[in-house]
């Protein structure tokens, strides 16, 4: 079956370490997103990419980084300077048009 | 810019009643797309329901219907026949056609409890 697989389910972060989660879809979709969602804030979007080798800063992008080598995988780094990074990760994917977004399982992040 | 307000931060109703959550937005887009998405307590994301804002009949699917009301700016969901299992977390989105980004615009979220 299609789908989009965000690992790992759960991640903990040193203080000074940058953090790398993983999204990958098989869905053959030319956009991916990342969210962050925080109890009583909804989604916020954080980067986007519509196609290969490209991608867009969101909202809250700050202490952030992506990359978008292959349309499949679009994974995401927290890097030390997100000073506030406990949240819980979304990874979604889209066909242009009509379609709504598929959602990964997600990654809760922490900090130890 | 665009926003998607969701005023009911929690509601509730007993198990085989029906139940409206409450959704405004703001655009000055003529064409768009507004969505519900349920988050139940494994945190993932179902996609409920859809509406093309051209499309003047509401959407349905099954138990769950929204009441679209472009002029107003509304879109709500109503879920009958409640279930258990529709405890959840309820997000509504807009998406808007005028850029080429698909981005989603979410609310706050309504948590619905569905009580025995």
């Amino acid at each position: 079956d299609g789908g989009i697989t965000q690992s790992p389910k759960y991640l903990f972060r040193k203080e000074g370490q940058n953090v790398t989660l993983s999204c990958e879809q098989n869905l053959n979709h030319d956009a991916m997103y990342w969210y962050r969602q925080d109890p009583g804030q909804g989604l916020r979007l954080i980067y986007y990419s519509q196609i290969v080798n490209d991608f867009q800063k969101g909202d809250i992008a700050e202490g952030y980084s992506v990359s978008r080598e292959k349309k499949e995988s679009f994974p995401l780094t927290v890097t030390s300077a997100q000073k506030n990074p406990t949240a819980f990760y979304l990874c979604a994917s889209t066909q242009f048009g009509s379609q709504p977004q598929h959602f990964g399982d997600g990654t809760r992040l922490s900090i130890l | 810019a665009q926003t998607v307000t969701q005023s009911q931060p929690e509601m509730s109703v007993q198990e085989a009643e029906t139940v409206t959550l409450s959704c405004t937005y703001d655009t000055s887009e003529n064409n768009y797309y507004l969505f519900w998405y349920k988050q139940p307590p494994s945190r993932q994301m179902i996609l409920v329901i859809r509406q093309e804002a051209y499309k003047q009949q509401n959407a349905t699917e099954n138990r769950f219907s929204v009441n679209f009301q472009k002029a107003a700016k509304s879109f709500s969901l109503k879920i009958s026949d409640s279930q258990l299992g529709d405890t959840a977390m309820y997000f509504c989105a807009f998406r808007g056609t005028g850029g080429a980004t698909n981005k989603l615009i979410f609310g706050t979220g309504t948590l619905l409890a569905v009580q025995p």
